[in-house]
């Protein structure tokens, strides 16, 4: 069983687009993220939820809106597509217990984007 | 704020030897550092963390890191490297009552050849 999956996979689409990027998670945790990979490997985060709550929300542009249904699924919402959006997408989730902060994250495989 | 910086792009050892990967930190408070590694086309994986304690970590696959305070550093090490290691690792830093927020290094590419 994948512990976080995302999907699709791979998407290419064409400037101005709107898309949308699911991640599931089934291990019970509580903290969700969306983080970013550019194509010199960089890793930036975006978002965070905890119990469908917002709690990291990072300087990204208005045009990314992460939604969280449950606390065992976040989605990426992305308007009007920019070149600049092409990346590698990773979800990733964590449970919140312990030690704050000490927690370990289980990434998805990623979802590449490119944008056309 | 937190930052990590990991010097070397580019790792390059011989399968058998020792490998060490550089990490250092700056973060006003005590750090909680990480090691993940990638491989290609894959998601995150986790190595092993400092919280506290010793500060010889033991992580997956015979990896450790040592923390070192004064040097602000994490080094992450292998006594003998396979081919297999070879990957993409990041080093990665959180404050206690930092929240959730992980920061990433920009990587080091380890390439293990025979």
């Amino acid at each position: 069983d994948t512990a976080v999956s995302q999907t699709p996979k791979y998407l290419v689409t064409q400037m101005g687009n709107d898309k949308s990027i699911k991640c599931e998670q089934n291990l019970g945790h509580d903290t969700m993220y969306w983080y970013k990979q550019d194509s010199k490997k960089f890793l930036k985060i975006m978002f965070s939820y905890n119990n469908k709550e917002l709690i990291i929300n990072e300087t990204v542009p208005n045009r990314f809106s992460p939604k969280s249904p449950d606390k065992a699924h976040l989605n990426l919402h992305i308007n009007s597509l920019e070149l600049g959006d092409s990346a590698v997408y990773f979800c990733a989730s964590s449970q919140d217990k312990g030690i704050s902060g000490a927690n370990v994250l289980t990434f998805g495989a990623g979802s590449r984007l490119t944008v056309l | 704020a937190q930052s990590v910086a990991q010097p070397e792009d580019q790792v390059n050892v011989a399968e058998g030897n020792p490998l060490t990967v550089k990490c250092t930190y700056s973060v006003s408070g005590n750090p909680y550092l990480f090691w993940y590694v990638q491989y290609p086309n894959r998601g995150l994986q986790f190595l092993l963390k400092y919280i506290t304690g010793d500060n010889l970590v033991k992580g997956s696959y015979g990896f450790e890191a040592e923390f070192n305070k004064s040097q602000t550093s994490f080094h992450l090490k292998k006594p003998s490297a396979l081919v297999s290691d070879s990957a993409l690792y990041f080093c990665a830093v959180r404050t206690k009552g930092g929240g959730n927020k992980l920061t990433f290094g920009t990587g080091t590419q380890l390439k293990v050849e025979l």
